[in-house]
């Protein structure tokens, strides 16, 4: 099993629409969160942290369940731009920060 | 900003020849780390470094080489090319192990 997954998708999407992503991870010590998006044959940047509390920033929402060890990303409205993969990124603190990123999940948004 | 520079960003070699990739970053930042990206993956990270003049293995060390001389440089080499080694390869960086990591443009390497 790997330690990050992620729904492989792809999802296809109309404008508006509100699309979820979902992330599970195996290792009870990861200690910090984030989702990054990356563009085709960009290189990844990081969208947004994620808190226990959970966190918003405009049409993203992210949510953190350590109980249950997964994560969620959901976007509202869909724009055209969101179109992109989105990438689960867990860390642990005691492994230098390596991050074990997640396969992505591929996003298509159509007019 | 710069932020963090690979070069080359393209490059094709022949089976057996070798090369060094160098990642360059003007943040300060102590962490650096080399991944490597094949269709429909994710991100593996070949080698890290916590500092100037410490390196370490990732999950897919094999073939690869690294070097942190200076803290602002971090260089991955491939000694004897195959071509099990085409792929894209990224550069990150962070300021420390909960931050953000920022990567840089990515190299594509084909070895035929």
């Amino acid at each position: 099993r790997k330690e990050v997954e992620q729904d492989p998708g792809p999802f296809n999407v109309p404008e508006g629409a509100t699309v979820a992503f979902n992330c599970t991870y195996s290792n009870s010590a990861s200690q910090s969160f984030f989702w990054y998006r990356q563009d085709c044959r960009k290189e990844p940047k990081l969208l947004m942290s994620v808190y226990s509390s959970g966190n918003e920033d405009g049409r993203f929402t992210a949510q953190l369940n350590r109980a249950s060890q997964y994560i969620s990303l959901l976007i509202r409205d869909s724009k055209l731009s969101d179109s992109a993969t989105y990438l689960c990124v867990v860390n642990r603190y005691t492994n230098a920060g390596k991050s074990t990123f997640g396969d992505g999940t591929t996003l298509t948004v159509k007019p | 900003n710069a932020g963090v520079t690979q070069t080359p960003k393209f490059r094709v070699l022949k089976t057996g020849q070798s090369m060094t990739l160098l990642c360059a970053q003007d943040m300060n930042h102590e962490y650096m780390y080399w991944y490597r990206q094949d269709p429909g993956m994710g991100l593996r990270l070949i080698h890290y470094s916590v500092g100037e003049g410490t390196t370490a293995k990732g999950e897919v060390p094999d073939g690869y080489n690294v070097s942190r001389l200076k803290k602002q440089n971090f260089l991955l080499g491939l000694e004897s090319a195959a071509p099990s080694q085409t792929s894209v390869y990224f550069c990150a960086s962070r300021k420390q192990t909960d931050t953000e990591a920022f990567f840089g443009q990515g190299t594509r390497l084909t070895v035929v």
